[in-house]
């Protein structure tokens, strides 16, 4: 199963851009990239999945580069709200199509 | 959101009393899982099921069975709890097994003396 590397903390500053960064070196050509965040201890909050190409939504952008072996999540205004643990993921095809989570990256966004 | 809920919320129990956990879903979604979260491990899925009456097994399976007579419940069952299933436990859905978004629930926190 592919696994992912995060950078365990990143501080971001109210109102600026988010940059979080994933490598993901070993996914397959059929697993998509999701990711997904937690504040507290509440269930984990779907953010935005990739495969190929770049993805926007309302709540963020991902970057996946042309080898597949990295990207980034973008938050373009990160608010205080936006402070939670993020999670890089590879969606594998086997036991359901199940999430590997890693140890994610805490973000703290400050005032 | 997802129509997800989770029962019971909290829970304590005793070392080897059987102990049931409820995922229930409004969204008639086909897949459900249930994940267990623990510090230093992230989210570890245990079990999770393809359809009515339809479950296999996840990573971390031992000392967990599940049940699904229903598309809407998905059951997980400790059979005789012991203080190592501690944790805190999720149920997600999902309509397909790549594509298709998984939602979480809110959480089920057991603490098992």
């Amino acid at each position: 199963d592919a696994k992912t590397t995060q950078p365990p903390s990143m501080d971001c500053a109210e109102g600026r851009a988010a940059n979080l960064p994933c490598n993901h070196s070993t996914i397959s050509g059929n697993e998509y990239v999701y990711w997904y965040r937690q504040i507290h201890s509440q269930g984990p909050q779907y953010i935005i999945h990739g495969l190929k190409n770049n993805e926007t939504n309302e709540m963020a952008s991902l970057i996946i580069t042309e080898d597949r072996k990295s990207s980034t999540l973008i938050l373009p205004h990160a608010t205080l709200r936006d402070t939670a643990v993020y999670y890089c993921i590879v969606r594998v095809s086997n036991q359901g199509g199940k999430l590997i989570f890693g140890q994610g990256t805490e973000l703290s966004v400050k005032p | 959101d997802a129509g997800i809920t989770q029962s019971p919320r909290h829970k304590v129990t005793e070392t080897g009393t059987p102990v049931t956990l409820r995922c229930h879903q409004t969204e008639n979604h086909r897949y459900m899982y249930w994940y267990r979260q623990d510090p230093g491990h992230g989210l570890r899925l245990i079990h999770y099921s393809y359809g009515v009456k339809d479950t296999d097994k996840g990573e971390v399976s031992d000392g967990y069975s599940v049940s699904r007579s229903k598309t809407e419940d998905f059951l997980l069952t400790l059979e005789s709890a012991t203080s190592s299933q501690t944790s805190v436990y999720f149920c997600a859905i999902s309509e397909t097994t790549l594509v298709d978004t998984q939602y979480f629930g809110p959480g089920t926190r057991l603490t098992v003396l």
